[in-house]
């Protein structure tokens, strides 16, 4: 069975940085592209970038390109989203998903609460 | 980068009716269109990719048409569980942009 487990709930400052993971199994991690997906509070979805685990090889949105570092690890399966210097604004839900060859978003992980407050 | 625009951005609508969702590209993206349903609370579910192909395990009652920049999906006989949002995305191998999203809410 296909899964993607993601890190729990994180409570942050501005300024502060943040590394949240998402780990799959079930399937060859380093053969599909993993994807994150951002939903600010009551808002749509939004494509941030995809990684390639096998190789690295990673694709920005232009929202996101600079604003997020995506990452892999595949000895232990994992992707990871981080920031350097949280805003305010990056206060939303984080969706991590498996991507088939074509592009589309087959499996979801549970998703990651990041609430950034003073 | 494409602009995906659906429409309504709400419907209100009632079990057993026939219920149509527009999604428009702002350039041709062939078939390469998915659809998403996404309860309150829950992550995304994957319900048709490439525009018309239906996803393993979902009901026979959600179809998807289009093809170039104008898209649709369309629920033959609402039922209680589709009361959610829906969400439209055209894809590549890398990259990718959602729709909006359309509530479709119990009239």
């Amino acid at each position: 069975e296909v899964q993607l487990v993601q890190s729990g709930a994180e409570v942050k400052k501005p300024g502060e940085s943040l590394k949240i993971s998402c780990q799959g199994s079930g399937y060859s991690f380093i053969s599909y592209w993993t994807g994150w997906v951002r939903q600010m509070p009551g808002k749509g979805l939004e494509w941030m970038g995809i990684i390639y685990p096998g190789d690295s090889d990673t694709r920005y949105s232009p929202s996101f390109q600079g604003q997020v570092t995506i990452s892999a690890d595949k000895s232990i399966s994992t992707a990871y989203l981080q920031w350097s210097s949280l805003k305010a604004s990056d206060t939303a839900i984080y969706y991590c998903a498996r991507q088939d060859s074509s592009g589309v978003l087959e499996y979801w992980g549970q998703g990651t609460l990041v609430t950034v407050s003073s | 980068d494409i602009q995906m625009t659906q429409s309504p951005s709400t419907l209100s609508a009632s079990v057993g009716d026939r219920v149509t969702i527009t999604c428009r590209a702002s350039q041709r993206i062939s078939d390469y269109l998915a659809w998403y349903q996404q309860k309150p609370g829950k992550a995304p579910n994957l319900l048709i990719y490439k525009a018309s192909n239906l996803e393993s395990g979902v009901p026979s009652r959600f179809s998807g048409s289009g093809s170039g920049t104008e898209f649709t999906l369309t629920i033959s006989s609402l039922q209680p569980d589709d009361f959610a949002t829906y969400y439209c995305q055209q894809y590549n191998s890398h990259s990718g942009t959602f729709g909006q999203g359309t509530k479709v809410e119990i009239k």
